[in-house]
């Protein structure tokens, strides 16, 4: 099914370990978002991208870093994993043009744990 | 910069009873506005939007929202809510122009059967 696909969808990790998270999309979309959500404070974003090899910082960028590659994967990097990172992340991706719905398309989350 | 406010963190409704989750928006230019549902350990998946042209929008499962600008805000309400409704529900705001969605934190709606 065409859509946003993330993996893994769990992972605990150890303080000070690092790990990528992969975000593919099928759609040909041009935008591409990473977000965390933390109870009670909805959805936060973190990295997004405007287009192949372009990122640029969110709300909360530090910690992590991204890399936009391919149009259609954007990786979430943690190079240091700390407990505050422990949330659930999403990747979203958007079209554009005229003829957009400006929705987002979102995937199904992974759930991250540092220990 | 734009922000979204959702007053109630949780809304408990009798099954068959009316709701309402209140979104109150700010931004300093004109707005994309959307309400998107979480059902328990799931991503989300939009409900409905507000692009452009009429202000009261309808969307999935029975749900409708209403964009009101003097109010700056954009109530998601359904007349006869069922057990399969409960969820979380985010409001969220997109400014023209700008490339970033920002969400509300958040209204968890519980039915009571």
């Amino acid at each position: 099914n065409a859509g946003v696909t993330q993996t893994p969808k769990f992972r605990v990790l150890k303080t000070g370990q690092s790990m990528t998270l992969l975000c593919a999309q099928d759609m040909n979309h041009e935008y591409m978002y990473w977000y965390r959500q933390d109870p009670g404070m909805g959805l936060r974003l973190i990295h997004y991208s405007v287009g192949e090899g372009t990122t640029a910082k969110g709300e909360v960028p530090d910690g992590y870093n991204v890399s936009r590659l391919k149009k259609q994967n954007f990786l979430l990097g943690l190079e240091s994993a700390a407990p505050s990172q422990t949330s659930v992340y999403f990747c979203a991706s958007r079209a554009t043009g005229v003829t957009a719905d400006y929705g987002y398309t979102f995937g199904s989350g992974t759930r991250l744990t540092v220990v | 910069a734009q922000s979204v406010t959702q007053l109630d963190s949780q809304v408990p409704v009798f099954e068959e009873a009316p709701v309402e989750l209140r979104c109150n928006y700010s931004s300093s230019v004109s707005v994309y506005l959307f309400w998107y549902v979480q059902y328990p350990n799931q991503g989300l998946q939009l409900l409905l939007k507000y692009l452009s042209g009429s202000t009261l929008v309808k969307g999935i499962n029975g749900f409708e929202a209403e964009f009101n600008k003097s109010q700056t805000s954009f109530h998601l309400r359904k007349p006869s809510v069922h057990i399969s409704d409960t969820a979380e529900y985010f409001c969220a705001v997109r400014g023209f122009g700008n490339e970033k969605l920002t969400f509300g934190t958040g209204t968890r709606l519980t039915i009571i059967p």
